[in-house]
């Protein structure tokens, strides 16, 4: 059981290149998201998805694009990278709390540390 | 909207010593709070919930709806506790899993 697992670890890219980072869950997980975290900003949501063919947007959307069309997959994709992405990317999934009433406990993957330079 | 502020970016304290990481939100309904730890070379991972009124690995945290904390404690702080602690909150409903983190406070252990 791996869990959530992010591909890559690190990347360099330069302004205006794009790229997609991966996410993949094996918990059956209807709840993924991705996050970002910078220093004194803590984790930011950027993108969320309650289930395959489902998605939305969360605090800082803007430069980023989404698609779930798997329960276990979620990528990310910066269309034109910019220095202000810079940051350690986080993806996460959890079960739907549909049944419980209460949230689930987030699971996350060890991180995408991008660098644009 | 919702936040959630952790006002010491940095704390130190000496083994065996008392600590207590900060954490107080904003939200206008009854939100679940959160305690997320970051170990060095591992995974963000959840320490506790507000819901559950656990203690785990001797830390604690209370939810006080009047002063809108939820600050977390443990008694007697232990070196292997060095890591990031992130407060969160979750407004639920609609918002379910839409965590809103604090800014994290890394706390150090020393010997």
């Amino acid at each position: 059981n791996a869990g959530v697992t992010q591909t890559p670890k690190f990347q360099v890219l330069k302004t205006g290149q794009s790229m997609t980072l991966q996410c993949a869950q094996d918990m059956n997980h209807e709840y993924m998201s991705w996050y970002r975290q910078d220093p004194g900003m803590g984790l930011r949501l950027i993108h969320y998805s309650v289930g395959a063919g489902i998605t939305d947007q969360g605090e800082v959307p803007n430069g980023y694009n989404v698609s779930r069309s798997t329960t276990e997959d979620f990528p990310l994709r910066l269309l034109s990278a910019a220095p202000s992405q810079t940051s350690v990317y986080f993806c996460a999934s959890s079960y739907l709390p549909v049944t419980s009433g209460k949230a689930g406990e987030l699971f996350f993957g060890e991180g995408s540390r991008l660098t644009v330079l | 909207a919702q936040r959630v502020t952790q006002p010491e970016k940095l704390l130190s304290v000496f083994k065996g010593a008392p600590v207590e990481l900060k954490c107080n939100y904003s939200y206008s309904g009854s939100p679940e709070l959160f305690w997320y730890v970051q170990y060095s070379r591992q995974r963000l991972q959840l320490l506790l919930r507000h819901i559950s009124r656990e203690s785990i690995k001797g830390f604690t945290a209370d939810l006080n709806k009047g002063e809108t904390s939820f600050h977390l404690k443990k008694p007697f702080a232990q070196e292997e506790d060095s890591a990031m602690y992130y407060c969160a909150l979750d407004a639920g409903g609609t918002s379910y899993g839409k965590l809103t983190f604090g800014q994290g406070t890394i706390l150090t252990v020393h010997p």
